[in-house]
């Protein structure tokens, strides 16, 4: 079986700072691992994935995690964060080798404040 | 724009009343799940289908939920009698299953208050 462990459950951060949000996962398997992100009363939103090669992984808009291995970690950064990056993300992580249910964090609500 | 649709968007019900969330999974996507979210417990897979064969629905509770896929382009979840514990809001999300793991696209979600 998999858990997904987000160790704050909020994150306030000014504009324009530096953010880090932090996802450590259990399994005895390999595994896909994924950030979610959620706004106020959406669905959520796939921001990026690692399934296999490069470590590290990045999304359109800056952001971007690196899948370290023996930490068991996949956090997620973002160098510059903008009032718009305020939602809630979720670290997910799924079996690999096939398309499989997703497990998710308890999610971290990111407050970008100006 | 493939989108997933859920409907309704919001739902305010009686105890005892039964409830029925409707999902449209996009176009040509095999793999449909429904998960809860509420503040206490976060996000819970409920069930989850390929091709329209339920492949776990361990989270659910047997006893007054229920999930289908009465055909490709519908997928429902029934709570029968709903009770005030219920109240989440209920995601249904779609994936193509074809060789590695790929993006799960989810709705907007059915809010789902039990009075």
């Amino acid at each position: 079986a998999q858990s997904v462990t987000q160790l704050d459950s909020q994150v306030p951060v000014f504009e324009e700072a530096p953010v880090e949000l932090r996802c450590n996962y259990s399994s005895s398997v390999s595994v896909y691992l994924f950030w979610y992100v959620q706004y106020p009363n959406q669905g959520l939103q796939l921001l990026l994935k690692y399934l296999s090669g490069s470590t590290l992984v990045e999304s359109i808009n800056g952001f971007e995690a690196e899948f370290n291995k023996s930490q068991t970690s996949f956090h997620l950064r973002k160098p510059s964060v903008h009032i718009s990056d305020t939602a809630e993300y979720f670290c997910a992580v799924s079996p690999s080798g096939g398309y499989n249910k997703l497990i998710f964090g308890a999610g971290t609500r990111l407050a970008v404040h100006p | 724009d493939a989108r997933v649709t859920q409907t309704p968007r919001h739902k305010v019900t009686e105890m005892g009343q039964e409830v029925t969330m409707r999902c449209q999974p996009i176009l040509g996507h095999n793999t449909v799940f429904w998960y809860r979210q509420t503040m206490m417990q976060g996000l819970e897979l409920l069930a989850y289908f390929r091709n329209r064969a339920p492949l776990d629905d361990s989270g659910m509770p047997k006893d007054r939920f229920s999930a289908e896929m009465p055909d490709a382009t519908l997928a429902t979840l029934k709570i029968q009698p709903s009770e005030p514990r219920d109240s989440a809001v209920y995601f249904c999300a779609s994936g193509l299953s074809a060789g590695a793991n790929t993006e799960a696209f989810f709705g907007q979600g059915t809010r789902l208050t039990v009075v």
